[in-house]
């Protein structure tokens, strides 16, 4: 079934890196663009970042630009985050999500890796 | 990139109708028919239950649906049932090419 699955989260310190990961199942990875949507807890939903096919488009939510980047490895079905200058309100749930451009939605999610920074 | 603007808590008894607004600009959803609308359980993720202001995706009941009227979007739940209590998203694209989602809505059955 068609089904992402991320990984990666945990406990940093202010400054630190993370680098998270979503391993995709159950459909042609390459076909579609790919998202991170954060939420932080007991708040709502915020995008955080896609990117297109191949990767050859980033998109950033200026929350995150200049620290976040995002990527991808099709052969591998796999989406990164790579997280760094990571500050107290990137503490959350991060949601690996399929965004598809035919009806442009996020129409498959992951069931999300947590992320707390904490000194 | 503002979150839209969503009430915080809508509540309706069972079998009634509610309608849960959400409001942009006109550089999100006041820009096209790309608007979304997102259903989360507690402690789940979230599932696509509105695409493009209207359309519902295979398998999500047809007691929800979806209107934009210039840069305000709804989602209406007819025949309320317990099992509709959620937290209710809306998400936009943008003319900057990202994406908005807003703080989101709880639903009660009273």
């Amino acid at each position: 079934q068609v089904q992402l699955v991320e990984s990666g989260g945990g406990l940093v310190k202010p400054g630190g890196s993370l680098r998270l990961s979503c391993a995709a199942s159950g459909f042609t990875f390459s076909d579609y663009y790919m998202g991170w949507i954060r939420q932080a807890p007991g708040k709502g939903l915020e995008w955080a970042s896609y990117m297109t096919y191949s990767g050859r488009s980033t998109y950033y939510a200026d929350s995150v630009k200049g620290r976040f980047t995002i990527s991808r490895d099709n052969a591998e079905k796999s989406l990164f985050l790579q997280m760094n200058s990571l500050r107290g309100d990137d503490t959350a749930m991060y949601y690996c999500a399929r965004l598809d451009r035919a009806i442009d939605a996020f129409d498959i999610w992951g069931q999300g890796t947590m992320v707390a920074v904490s000194s | 990139q503002s979150a839209l603007t969503q009430p915080a808590s809508v509540s309706g008894s069972p079998g009634q109708s509610i309608t849960i607004s959400c409001t942009g600009t006109s550089s999100d959803i006041g820009f096209n028919n790309y608007v979304s609308w997102y259903q989360q359980d507690p402690g789940k993720a979230p599932k696509l239950i509105i695409y493009h202001v209207t359309n519902r995706p295979s398998g999500v009941s047809n007691r929800f649906s979806g209107s934009k009227s210039g840069t305000t979007a709804s989602l209406t739940i007819s025949g309320l049932q317990a099992g509709d209590e959620a937290t209710y998203f809306c998400s936009s694209y943008t003319t900057s090419s990202t994406y908005v989602f807003g703080a989101g809505t709880k639903v009660t059955v009273l």
